[in-house]
Order: C-alpha cells, then sequence, then structure tokens
C-alpha cells in the first residue's frame, strides 16, 4: 500500500477565511512534504518534515502555517491567503527524509481557489 | 547548484510505439538519486522508476527503463508498447544529500494517440 491520502480535493475560500489541507499516510512513513504547484508547472517544496519535526521550511509566507501532530497526520493551515496561492497542493511522504529512503509517495493533491 | 533540464516541453507517440524522453542533469555530487514521476489529468505524481547512481546496470520497471549516462549526465526515459494511459506529463527529478530536496525538471507533457 503506497496510498496518500489529502482532503478536500477541492477548496475555495476567500481571503478572509481560515482553512486547513489535511494529509494522512499509514505507510509508516518518517518523513512528509508539502508542496505547491501551479499549472503546467514542477511541484515547488515548501515544507519537510522529519520524525514529526519541521527541517526544511522553503522561506514560505506565513500565512501557510504547517503542523504535524503525530507521524501519520499533516496539515497545512491557511489564512489571509492572496489569489496568486490557488494551486494545487500537493503531499508527499517518504520511509526517512535521507537520501538512502527518500522515495516519495504522493497524495492527488488539493486545488485550491482564493477569491 | 543542482539542475534538472528536460528539454521537450511536449512530445506525441502512437499507440503501441516506442517514446524515449530525455533529461539532463548538473551535479558535484557522486551519490544520489534519479526519478521518472508521471501527472496524469487526475494530478496524483506517480512514481515510475528509480535509479541509484552508484548503480551501473539501468533500471526497469514492466514497460519502462531508463538509459542512465553517468559521465554524460544523462538520464533519459524509455517507454515501450505506448498505452493510451500513459497519456500525462513526466517528471524528471534529482535528490541528492548536499540539497536533501527533490528536484524537478520543467516536465515533458506525453500525449499518445490511438
Amino acid at each position: 500500500d503506497t496510498e496518500v491520502t489529502q482532503t478536500p480535493k477541492h477548496l475555495v475560500m476567500g481571503m478572509t477565511n481560515k482553512k486547513s489541507l489535511k494529509c494522512e499516510q499509514h505507510m509508516g512513513h518518517r518523513a512528509m512534504y508539502w508542496y505547491k504547484q501551479k499549472a503546467k508547472k514542477p511541484p515547488e517544496l515548501m515544507f519537510v518534515y522529519s520524525y514529526e519535526k519541521l527541517s526544511i521550511n522553503e522561506s514560505v509566507p506565513s500565512r501557510f502555517s504547517p503542523e504535524c501532530p503525530n507521524s501519520s497526520l499533516l496539515n497545512l493551515h491557511l489564512h489571509a491567503l492572496q489569489p496568486e496561492d490557488s494551486a494545487l497542493y500537493l503531499c508527499a511522504s517518504s520511509p526517512e527524509a535521507g537520501i538512502a529512503k527518500n522515495i516519495q509517495y504522493f497524495g492527488a493533491g488539493t486545488r485550491l481557489s482564493v477569491l | 547548484a543542482q539542475t534538472v533540464t528536460q528539454s521537450q516541453p511536449e512530445m506525441s507517440v502512437q499507440e503501441a510505439e516506442t517514446v524515449t524522453l530525455s533529461c539532463t542533469y548538473d551535479t558535484s555530487e557522486s551519490n544520489y538519486y534519479l526519478f521518472w514521476y508521471k501527472q496524469p489529468p487526475s494530478r496524483q505524481m506517480i512514481l515510475v522508476i528509480r535509479q541509484e547512481a552508484y548503480k551501473q546496470q539501468n533500471a526497469t520497471e514492466n514497460r519502462f527503463s531508463v538509459n542512465f549516462q553517468k559521465a554524460a549526465k544523462s538520464f533519459s526515459l524509455k517507454i515501450s508498447d505506448s498505452q493510451l494511459g500513459d497519456t500525462a506529463m513526466y517528471f524528471c527529478a534529482f535528490y541528492g544529500g548536499a540539497t536533501n530536496k527533490l528536484i524537478f525538471g520543467t516536465g515533458t507533457l506525453l500525449a499518445v494517440q490511438p
């Protein structure tokens, strides 16, 4: 089973709303990732969690707030987003963050539209 | 800095034929991994194949195989007996210990024609 589950599939929010994206995996992976993907572009890394601790933040604006409550779950809290934040948000997990075990499995993504 | 280049923005192939997607990369590292991911219109990024840099043997996965030329820093993907379900965006990606990040190329949009 190489399943990473993301909810919701689609999300429309206003610029003053607060919402959260959820990502779950039950593969026993200890590294989890958030990516942002614009249409016809490659994914851009946002955050990396390793053993439930934030290890990489790619200078993401504070209106995006990640959270890793346990080893299976990763959240992305959204607040005061801008229209340019509209994108596909992908979650991924890998056995570990280190090079030897970094095979990343992706979820189907959340399509976010900010009005 | 590591870079990944896919020089073919779009390609087309007839069903049942063979197609090769190109990828080149630049790195000063000796130990790294290379990947091909497929992203169909359904959006999910699917791992197609992985190659470890220290292995000379080219990786294969059913109809998918790679031609890994380490000295030339080239990592092409060959799809044999193309099927309609192979229609997707294909991303080449690099992972090395120096950055600990998956670095993607710009992608090749492959259309399999009936």
